[in-house]
């Protein structure tokens, strides 16, 4: 198993632009997480699903989209990226019968 | 969720047991100790998880204390492959989707 993964591992955007972050878990994990974390800090959650279909809000959803239209693959999507979200973004995945989640490699994302 | 409190920093000597102590006297019955590790610019590692038992695999033990306000996670023979930043984390698991990192212990193991 490749576990979760994680493309583009680098970006710079512009101020504006937009992007999705892609995660794919081969797994079969029913639930799949989308953290930020900014030097020096803790993870915070962006949003999460519980299930294709199904996606919820975490503590820093603003600016940021998701969708879950298959098990696999649970995309990220940045609108008008500002320097506040100069982050990396980690995605996670977890099956539904134990709650401890892994980890893809991370997105280094750098907004000027 | 409880909060936790770890030390900012800690170094072990390799091939000795690393003890990375976690205080949380705010624990409620139904909270879990989870741990997590990360190694520079790399995602987030499960460690070992536990709600009163010890409890031990592969890669560490977590030791309990009987009241349940501070836990103690070992690992017993720290290689330079453990330097990570260690998570001590306590949380309801039933129907709570959020795994709150705090700023964790950064683990120097000496050669």
């Amino acid at each position: 198993n490749a576990g979760v993964t994680q493309t583009p591992k680098f970006r710079i955007l512009k101020i504006g632009q937009s992007m999705t972050l892609q995660c794919t878990q081969d797994m079969n994990h029913n639930y799949m997480y989308w953290y930020r974390q900014d030097p020096g800090m803790g993870l915070k959650l962006i949003y999460y699903s519980v299930g294709a279909g199904i996606t919820d809000k975490g503590e820093v959803p603003n600016g940021y989209n998701v969708s879950r239209s298959t098990t696999e693959d649970f995309p990220l999507r940045l609108e008008l990226a500002a320097p506040s979200q100069t982050s990396v973004y980690f995605c996670a995945s977890r099956a539904g019968f134990t709650y401890e989640q892994y980890f893809g490699p991370g997105t280094r994302l750098t907004v000027t | 969720d409880a909060k936790t409190t770890q030390p900012t920093s800690m170094d072990c000597a390799e091939g000795r047991a690393a003890n990375l102590p976690c205080n949380h006297s705010t624990i409620s019955g139904n909270e879990y100790v989870y741990w997590y590790r990360q190694i520079h610019s790399q995602g987030p590692q499960y460690i070992i998880h536990g709600l009163k038992n010890n409890e031990t695999n592969e890669m560490a033990s977590l030791i309990i204390t009987e009241d349940r306000k501070s836990s103690t996670l070992i690992l017993p023979h720290a290689t330079l492959r453990d330097t990570a930043v260690y998570y001590c984390i306590v949380r309801v698991d039933f129907g709570n989707e959020k795994l709150t990192f705090g700023t964790g212990t950064r683990l120097t193991i000496i050669p």
